[in-house]
């Protein structure tokens, strides 16, 4: 099993909602990543866990908030959301340590009304 | 700080060969890596240089010039199923613990039949 695993593909919400995305693998990476993709637009880094610990957090708004569970699993939690937040979410995996090859999820499309 | 940059968009025919470039700017630099992302799908890793000179798995190929702080993706034989967005990448350094992968703006391939 090569996949990472993103739900939901598409997600519509209010500014007042609050929403969860979650990403799953099951390639035995110790290390997570959530980036945001505007359209036509390069992935820009949000979160990096290694080991379930947050290692990188790149000065992400409040509103976003991360979590990992287990090593297999990472949340992306929601609130608050400004219209300006609608994009891509992709999440991504990779083996522990320092490794450059990223296996990322087809992504959340986000929309913020 | 980082910086790569590459040709927005390349456009090529069916059966050609074309190369995409990528210039770096980096404060300590351990490679280069290249993805694929076709429209609405996830970036896909094709490759990643570590050393001078050519990699070649099947049609694509990678170079890097460490001393040119320059690398190039050659695809061969191009089928219309390449036309998708193509990143450059590297690691940043300053960051020990875990891996910050930062994109450069992509190109986007277009082939013609």
């Amino acid at each position: 099993d090569t996949e990472v695993t993103q739900t939901p593909k598409h997600l519509v919400m209010g500014m007042t909602n609050k929403k969860s995305l979650k990403c799953e693998q099951h390639m035995g990476h110790r290390a997570m990543y959530w980036y945001k993709q505007k359209a036509k637009k390069p992935p820009e880094l949000m979160f990096v866990y290694s080991y379930e610990k947050l290692s990188i957090n790149e000065s992400v708004p409040s509103r976003f908030s991360p979590e990992c569970p287990n090593s297999s699993l990472l949340n992306l939690h929601l609130h608050a959301l400004q219209p300006e937040d609608s994009a891509l979410y992709l999440c991504a995996s990779s083996q522990a340590g320092l490794n450059e090859k990223l296996f990322f999820g087809s992504g959340t499309q986000l929309s913020v009304l | 700080g980082q910086s790569l940059e590459q040709p927005s968009e390349v456009t090529a025919v069916e059966g050609a060969i074309v190369q995409i470039n990528c210039t770096y700017q980096t404060s300590g630099f351990y490679g280069l890596s290249w993805y694929q992302q076709h429209d609405g799908g996830a970036p896909t890793f094709l490759s990643y240089n570590a050393l001078d000179g050519l990699e070649e798995t099947g049609r694509f190929s990678s170079f890097l010039s460490r001393s040119d702080s320059y690398g190039y993706l050659l695809l061969q034989e191009l089928q219309m199923k390449d036309s998708a967005s193509y990143f450059c990448a590297v690691r940043d350094r300053r960051y020990s613990s875990a891996s910050k992968i930062i994109f450069g703006s992509g190109t986007r391939l277009s082939i013609r039949p």
